[in-house]
């Protein structure tokens, strides 16, 4: 299984709401990702767990708050965004630790929308 | 921050025509990949090569990595609608980070 799955697929939000990204991946993976992707534009890296600890936060805006409950599971949770907000977030998953074997595995994509 | 920079940004060929993306990069590196993404989906890996590779084959895809000049490119052989996609190298220079070139679309027209 090389899958990473995403939910939901798509979202739709007001500012003042707060959601959740859900991601899962059974690949036995110790490295997990959050990518911001905007139209037209190469994915930008948002956070990065690895064995389940935050490692690298890219000087995100406190209203994404990333969550790794275990090894197989990352959440993102959205509160308060803005319009600007409005993008494809992206899931992905490596193997940690094995730099020479560092492929990631992308999942499908929320494509969401701030209004 | 963009690591790499891809040209062409867009190319458009015919079927069964070759071709051929560059990317280029400023520090030195550990790999360097090369992903494909279809319209508003994930993206899909394709190949990795070595900072000590010069070539490598994979299929219909040929990469090359030229660290003299930080320089890689990806050729795709006698090209399929199916290839149509944006295509982004990606840069691995510490750890398990990735940082992805602005990619190049590509239209394969039937």
């Amino acid at each position: 299984d090389t899958e990473v799955t995403q939910t939901p697929k798509h979202l739709v939000m007001g500012m003042t709401n707060k959601k959740s990204l859900k991601c899962e991946q059974h690949m036995g993976h110790r490295a997990m990702y959050w990518y911001k992707q905007k139209a037209k534009k190469p994915p930008e890296l948002m956070f990065v767990y690895s064995y389940e600890k935050l490692s690298i936060n890219e000087s995100v805006p406190s209203r994404f708050s990333p969550e790794c409950p275990n090894s197989s599971l990352l959440n993102l949770h959205l509160h308060a965004l803005q319009p600007e907000d409005s993008a494809l977030y992206l899931c992905a998953s490596s193997q940690a630790g094995n730099v020479a074997k560092n492929i990631q595995y992308f999942g499908a994509g929320t494509r969401l929308s701030v209004l | 921050s963009q690591q790499g920079e891809e040209d062409p940004q867009a190319l458009s060929i015919q079927e069964g025509e070759n071709a051929t993306m560059n990317c280029s990069y400023k520090t030195s590196i550990n790999n360097l990949q090369w992903y494909r993404q279809n319209s508003g989906r994930g993206l899909v890996h394709l190949i990795l090569i070595r900072s000590n590779e010069r070539e490598k084959h994979s299929g219909r895809l040929r990469v090359t990595l030229d660290t003299s000049k930080k320089s890689s490119s990806l050729l795709i052989t006698a090209s399929r609608a199916a290839d149509t996609a944006s295509y982004f190298c990606a840069i691995n220079n510490a750890g398990n980070m990735l940082t992805f070139g602005g990619g190049t679309r590509l239209m394969v027209k039937p």
